[in-house]
């Protein structure tokens, strides 16, 4: 079936660095790619996006490239923050044989510690 | 609006147990989902709807079932629970389909003994 795979699982940086984690996908009819951020004990919530038809996108300090011949699509923020600490999380649209509606499929996560 | 809302926050069954799990949302979204989260392993998929009286199955649906008889609520149910149940449970909602922003509600966080 679908699958995301998402590396690394935890991510230590220093302040000001930046930091980068990547996700692979197994359909290659995805094309929706979104990222989400969940801080501790709250819920996930969308930091940025991209569609199939581009392959890039940036908003401020954060950026998503995509490379669909590979598969993969990766995030990026630059000058991180303490306030970035969160556990990522990357996801791609994907389709059911059975009935043809899309979903999404979520990769494993990526703890970031942002260290001062 | 009070957005994506989940109901009970926590709760600890006892294995073999039945209970529904709440989710309502009052932004006129269409598309809604059921995830659970476990540690290392992410968002995984339990069932989705892409609009009243129509659901499907995500990546491990077994041992849950949904309906979606409005637009505005999605209830999770477990029929017998199993302490493989253990985890928390995050609805979530769209408009229109996953193409969207996925809102998520606050969670549930279930305890299966």
């Amino acid at each position: 079936g679908e699958n995301v795979e998402q590396h690394p699982s935890t991510l230590s940086v220093q302040e000001g660095d930046s930091a980068v984690i990547k996700c692979t996908y197994s359909d290659s009819a995805s094309n929706y790619f979104p990222w989400y951020k969940q801080e501790l004990g709250k819920r996930p919530q969308l930091i940025i996006d991209i569609r199939s038809n581009v392959g890039e996108k940036k908003d401020q300090r954060i950026a998503v490239t995509l490379n669909k011949t590979a598969k993969h699509f990766s995030l990026h923020i630059t000058e991180t923050q303490p306030e970035d600490s969160a556990v990522y999380f990357c996801a791609a649209s994907a389709t059911m044989f059975s009935g043809g509606y899309n979903k999404l499929i979520f990769g494993a996560g990526t703890r970031l510690a942002v260290h001062p | 609006n009070a957005g994506v809302t989940q109901t009970p926050k926590f709760q600890v069954l006892k294995t073999g147990q039945s209970m529904t799990l709440q989710c309502a949302q009052d932004m006129n979204h269409e598309y809604m989902s059921w995830y659970r989260q476990d540690p290392g392993m992410g968002l995984r998929l339990i069932h989705y709807s892409v609009g009243a009286g129509i659901t499907d199955q995500g990546e491990v649906p077994n041992g849950y079932n949904v309906s979606r008889s409005t637009t505005e609520d999605f209830p999770l149910r477990l029929l017998s629970a199993a302490p493989s149940q253990t985890s928390v449970y995050f609805c979530a909602s769209s408009k229109g389909t996953v193409y969207n922003e996925q809102f998520f509600g606050p969670g549930t966080r279930l305890t299966v003994l």
